[in-house]
């Protein structure tokens, strides 16, 4: 499986600003996809982001945009004019080309200030 | 709903006892998975289901843990003798085939006494 890090155990952001979360994922496989997952206090994960290895583009949904940099294997989430619903923990997961099983990080929890 | 759905949303029991866990995907996803999430952690695979038969059960840390889907669609995760350290959040989750968006339920949170 992929070793997906996250580094940031919590972040604070103002309402209506910006703000990155950071995941590396480790991997020697040429073809794979990196997600991030939102886990609100009601514990369910909710699917955000994709982002295919072999797509050109950074993948973006509405207030959502991932920072893919494959040479330094990083996909950062970028949450765009913050809202207090934001506040929750936020995964990065990974998952290997013929395979299924999602690899989590340890998540990243937001707390979104008004 | 027409969400995935996991009974019950809360079990505590003591160690040494047997608990069952359900998970009722999306209607028509043959694909389920169950994930376990630790306190302050993302969630561990346990064990993904194609259908009827588990395609791959690796992620099961030990023979106390057994999961079934009889007939393609409610699955149960069983866990036999329970110890403190089973103690987690077990989520489950559903798509269509083996790749693409899951669908997570809002997880059954096991506590071990």
């Amino acid at each position: 499986a992929q070793k997906i890090t996250q580094t940031q155990p919590g972040m604070f952001v103002q309402e209506k600003e910006a703000v990155t979360l950071d995941c590396t994922y480790d991997t020697s496989d040429p073809s794979y996809g990196l997600f991030w997952y939102k886990q609100p206090s009601s514990g369910e994960m909710i699917f955000l982001i994709y982002q295919g290895s072999y797509d050109q583009q950074n993948a973006t949904e509405g207030r959502y945009s991932l920072n893919f940099q494959k040479a330094r294997k990083s996909a950062n989430l970028v949450i765009s004019a913050s809202q207090l619903g934001d506040s929750a923990m936020y995964f990065c997961a990974g998952v290997r080309s013929n395979d299924y099983k999602l690899s989590f990080g340890a998540g990243t929890t937001v707390t979104v200030r008004a | 709903g027409a969400g995935v759905s996991q009974t019950p949303s809360n079990k505590v029991t003591e160690k040494g006892k047997y608990v069952e866990l359900r998970c009722d995907p999306i209607s028509g996803h043959t694909a389920l998975y169950w994930y376990r999430q630790s306190l302050g952690q993302g969630p561990e695979f346990l064990i993904y289901f194609q259908g009827t038969g588990a395609a791959d059960d690796s992620g099961l840390p030990n023979d106390r843990f057994f999961a079934v889907r009889p007939e393609g669609s409610v699955s149960t995760l069983k866990i036999q003798r329970t110890e403190r350290g089973d103690s987690a959040v077990y989520l489950c989750a559903s798509g269509q085939g083996n790749t693409g968006e899951l669908f997570f339920g809002e997880g059954s949170r096991l506590t071990v006494l």
